[in-house]
């Protein structure tokens, strides 16, 4: 499978506990998104990456919320202090930086906070 | 403003039958790109077709059609001959080329709130 990959698929976490996500993007992409989805709505951007550096952040993303690409292929999303709010899904998309620039999208981590 | 609109948050359509999906956009900018997604119930976004604000003729893929109106800023997707697979959720989305931007950084993807799609039989 060639395609964009998120782990866990799945995530039940207590408030006020850490949780991290794990997004390994399409090899030859260079670029790599995170985006929020809540029930009923579009995806939301929260932040960006062009190899290993962050270029973008969404007001999205509190302090709460880090994210890295230590070696500009993987990432991981990174929520302290989980609040309630915080549950919804979390999709990861990459692309290789041409004219059209499609990002294709990875399953996405269902994040539930209790 | 939003910068992308579907009205249309549910819509049924026979099998074999076309069906078109509004999508309306806000942006000043002059380059931009328009994309459709679709997401099933499993969750994953699934690339369907894209425009760009300076192509000529409008998109096609297989059964997928994009009727571009860029003096209405319109880009409405047109599934023909449905399928019962097709029942999903569809997202419209920009992505805008910011023309003032640095050289070599890209845009996020801003996406409407969708339309639910249901085949019937």
């Amino acid at each position: 499978d060639t395609g964009v990959s998120q782990n866990p698929r799945h995530k039940i976490t207590k408030r006020g506990q850490n949780v991290t996500f794990r997004c390994d993007p399409i090899s030859e992409h260079n670029r790599l998104y995170w985006y929020r989805q809540t029930l009923g709505q579009g995806p939301e951007f929260l932040t960006y990456f062009q190899n290993e550096a962050q270029l973008e952040k969404s007001r999205l993303l509190s302090d709460r919320f880090s994210a890295e690409r230590p070696k500009g292929s993987f990432s991981t999303l990174e929520i302290q202090r989980t609040e309630q709010g915080d549950s919804a899904m979390y999709l990861c998309a990459s692309s290789y930086g041409r004219t059209q620039e499609t990002q294709y999208f990875g399953p996405g981590t269902r994040l539930l906070v209790l | 403003a939003q910068k992308i609109t579907q009205t249309q948050p549910g819509m049924f359509v026979q099998e074999k039958e076309a069906v078109t999906l509004d999508c309306t956009y806000d942006t000043s900018d002059p380059s931009y790109g328009l994309f459709w997604y679709k997401q099933p119930s499993s969750g994953e976004m699934i690339f369907l077709i894209y425009q760009g604000s300076y192509d000529q003729q409008n998109a096609t893929e297989g059964r997928y059609s994009l009727n571009f109106q860029k003096a209405r800023k319109s880009a409405n997707l047109v599934i023909s001959a449905s399928q019962l697979g097709d029942s999903a959720m569809y997202f419209c989305a920009m992505r805008e080329k910011g023309y003032r931007r640095v050289a070599g950084t890209a845009s996020k993807l801003t996406f409407g709130t969708g339309t639910r799609l249901q085949v019937t039989l």
